[in-house]
């Protein structure tokens, strides 16, 4: 079935230091991808999207970019900052309508300066 | 208000009690999901309503699980006779429709002692 699987984590980094955060995906089609994004104590909060390939979804510094000959959406940032410390989802709808999301394990990011 | 509202934000039973969860989605949207989230996972989908329709629930665990949203508008999730693995967070999720980016709440932690 349809599926997402992300890198684990915790993922470590010094402030201004570059983030990927790795993503592939596992699907019938070519369905819309997304990162999600969940600081402490909070619901997810959509980051960035893509509806096709080769589309790149950007959103606060955050990249990803659609390749369906790799099936990866991953996510990078040039510089991060301690207030990006958060959990990380990849996910896309599931087959079956309804926009159904399937998510990621998540990705914890901790950002210190 | 302008994003999805759950209540309550923390509830606390004891095996066997049953439990209401309450959503309120954004105002005018058509599309109502539930997840559950587990310590340390992804959401998973539980169920799906476009206006009062119940369309999917396929990812209800166990006919302990009840939702509904009879005026196409707030919905509750109803769990009975609690047990100890429906300990989560419960996310809810909202959408203009089918198709359009969902806004999540901040989730009802759910305690099973």
């Amino acid at each position: 079935g349809d599926s997402v699987t992300q890198m684990e984590g915790p993922v470590t980094l010094s402030e201004e230091a570059f983030l990927t955060i790795n993503c592939t995906y596992t699907a019938t089609g070519y369905p819309s991808l997304f990162w999600y994004v969940q600081y402490p104590g909070e619901g997810l909060q959509l980051l960035l999207k893509a509806t096709k390939a080769d589309d790149k979804g950007s959103n606060k510094g955050f990249e990803a970019t659609y390749r369906k000959e790799t099936t990866s959406f991953h996510l990078e940032k040039g510089s991060v900052q301690v207030s990006d410390s958060a959990v990380y989802f990849c996910a896309l709808p599931l087959t079956g309508g309804g926009n159904k999301l399937t998510f990621g394990t998540g990705t914890q990011l901790k950002v210190e300066l | 208000g302008a994003g999805v509202s759950q209540s309550p934000r923390y509830k606390v039973a004891k095996r066997g009690q049953d439990v209401a969860l309450r959503c309120d989605p954004i105002s005018g949207h058509v599309s109502l999901f539930w997840y559950q989230q587990a310590l340390g996972q992804g959401p998973e989908f539980l169920t799906y309503f476009q206006n009062e329709a119940q369309l999917d629930k396929s990812g209800l665990p166990s006919d302990r699980f009840f939702a509904e949203r009879p005026e196409g508008s707030v919905s509750t999730l109803k769990i009975q006779r609690t047990q100890q693995e429906d300990s989560a967070v419960y996310l809810c999720a909202s959408s203009l429709a089918g198709g359009q980016p969902q806004h999540f709440g901040d989730g009802t932690r759910l305690s099973i002692l």
